[in-house]
């Protein structure tokens, strides 16, 4: 089945500790992209890559880095500089730029994680 | 003010009811819209696209009033399996072809039986 994989679902760290979370894709998508939802927030933009090995800042970029060296991974690292981590962490693909009826973002399940 | 605003509800409907609610919109350049289903503790999916003046699929109704600047969402006939958070998101591209999707904070349904 094609779509989007995010492990693991719930991950807890100690404060100080860099994170990386794992997203995968096997849909042939261009274009990946990194959210975070909070509580009484729409989703945040993070991190998005239009191609591989290129990837732009989104509007909460700060605390939290990415690479992008193969087309279906995207992985998220979340660094101690990222002052309020705990949310919850969506990826989403979709065929390429978003214009247009066909470019529908598909979302993977998400990983929660908790800063202890 | 929000880009994209919605009232977070809970709105508490009963079974087979009509139930409508709106998402307001700030940047009048906006060129689409689009209503994401989002179940608790899980990932959003798409429900409708909104490119001109609406969207209809099945019991859902879509539509968009550019010049008061939103979108609302129908739901006809409800069902129990309805009970989610409905994303509302503005779709932008600016001249330099920059691309932007803003998500509202979502309004909560709850079908009651």
């Amino acid at each position: 089945d094609g779509g989007i994989t995010q492990s693991p679902k719930y991950l807890f760290r100690k404060e100080g500790q860099n994170v990386t979370l794992s997203c995968e894709q096997n849909l042939n998508h261009d274009a990946m992209y990194w959210y975070r939802q909070d509580p009484g927030q729409g989703l945040r933009l993070i991190y998005y890559s239009q191609i591989v090995n290129d990837f732009q800042k989104g509007d909460i970029a700060e605390g939290y880095s990415v690479s992008r060296e193969k087309k279906e991974s995207f992985p998220l690292t979340v660094t101690s500089a990222q002052k309020n981590p705990t949310a919850f962490y969506l990826c989403a693909s979709s065929q390429g730029r978003l214009a247009g009826a066909d470019n529908e973002q598909f979302f993977g399940p998400g990983t929660r994680l908790t800063v202890l | 003010r929000k880009e994209v605003e919605q009232d977070p509800g809970p709105f508490n409907v009963p079974e087979g009811a009509t139930v409508a609610f709106n998402c307001t919109y700030s940047n009048s350049a906006s060129q689409s819209f689009f209503w994401y289903r989002q179940d608790c503790r899980k990932e959003p999916k798409l429900l409708m696209s909104v490119y001109s003046s609406g969207n209809e699929d099945g019991r859902f109704t879509a539509q968009l009033n550019r010049a008061s600047q939103y979108i609302s969402l129908l739901i006809r006939d409800s069902k129990l399996s309805d009970s989610a958070t409905y994303l509302c998101v503005a779709y932008y591209i600016s001249n330099f072809g920059n691309e932007k999707l803003t998500f509202g904070t979502g309004t909560r349904l709850t079908i009651i039986p």
